[in-house]
């Protein structure tokens, strides 16, 4: 296993559209976390599961994001009429439990236009 | 409400030398850990150590060390002998229930 994968790696987009990321974590993991980053900031949570679950969502996650880890494997990200504020580096990580390291990927960014 | 505050946006060390980066943290959880990330420039984000807040004695990683202080709720790395290779943006991070990280610090190395 190489670690935790991210597709696609660019996405540019027209504001209103729809996108969906993908994410791959590593296999032994069953914990998968996603959070957004913005140029000269650090990484903003917003959600994580465990297995299939989602246990935990931020404030920062708006009806227009949602998530899903449907076989407690690969996780999508998807936001719904995009925003130029949504521009920004999705990054998703994955650790073997709740306190253990996080593995991260290397990201999507988004461009909204 | 968790916080993390890492007040130096920006810090340079000459190579060879040491350098130590700041991180002040929040929680209100007993259980916690604290962890300090590099990310090179457009390279995904590695870790560089791990603390676990019910141990007294601090963490070391080869040139890696923080200086951990529970009661002042301080976290801060020093970098022995530094390396063109750790130039990077470096976050303190807190987990618990919670996730949170620092807004960063950009350290660049001088040859």
């Amino acid at each position: 296993d190489t670690g935790v994968s991210q597709n696609p790696r660019h996405k540019i987009t027209k504001r209103g559209q729809n996108v969906t990321f993908r994410c791959d974590p590593i296999s032994e993991h069953n914990r998968l976390y996603w959070y957004r980053q913005t140029l000269g900031q650090g990484p903003e949570f917003l959600t994580y599961f465990q297995n299939e679950a989602q246990l935990e969502k931020s404030r920062l996650l708006s009806d227009r994001f949602s998530a899903e880890r449907p076989k407690g494997s690969f996780s999508t990200l998807e936001i719904q009429r995009t925003e130029q504020g949504d521009s920004a580096m999705y990054l998703c990580a994955s650790s073997s439990d709740l306190v253990g390291t996080q593995y991260f990927g290397p990201g999507t960014r988004l461009l909204v236009l | 409400a968790q916080t993390v505050t890492q007040s130096q946006p920006e810090m340079s060390v000459q190579e060879a030398e040491t350098v130590t980066l700041s991180c002040t943290y929040d929680t209100s959880e007993s259980d916690y850990y604290l962890f300090w990330y590099k990310q090179p420039p457009s390279r995904q984000m590695i870790l560089v150590i791990r603390q676990e807040a019910y141990k007294q004695q601090n963490a070391t990683e080869n040139r890696f060390s923080v200086n951990f202080q529970k009661a002042a709720k301080s976290f801060s790395l020093k970098i022995s002998d530094s390396q063109l290779g750790d130039a990077a943006m470096y976050f303190c991070a807190l987990t618990g229930n919670q996730f949170y990280f620092g807004t960063g610090t950009s350290l660049t190395v001088i040859p």
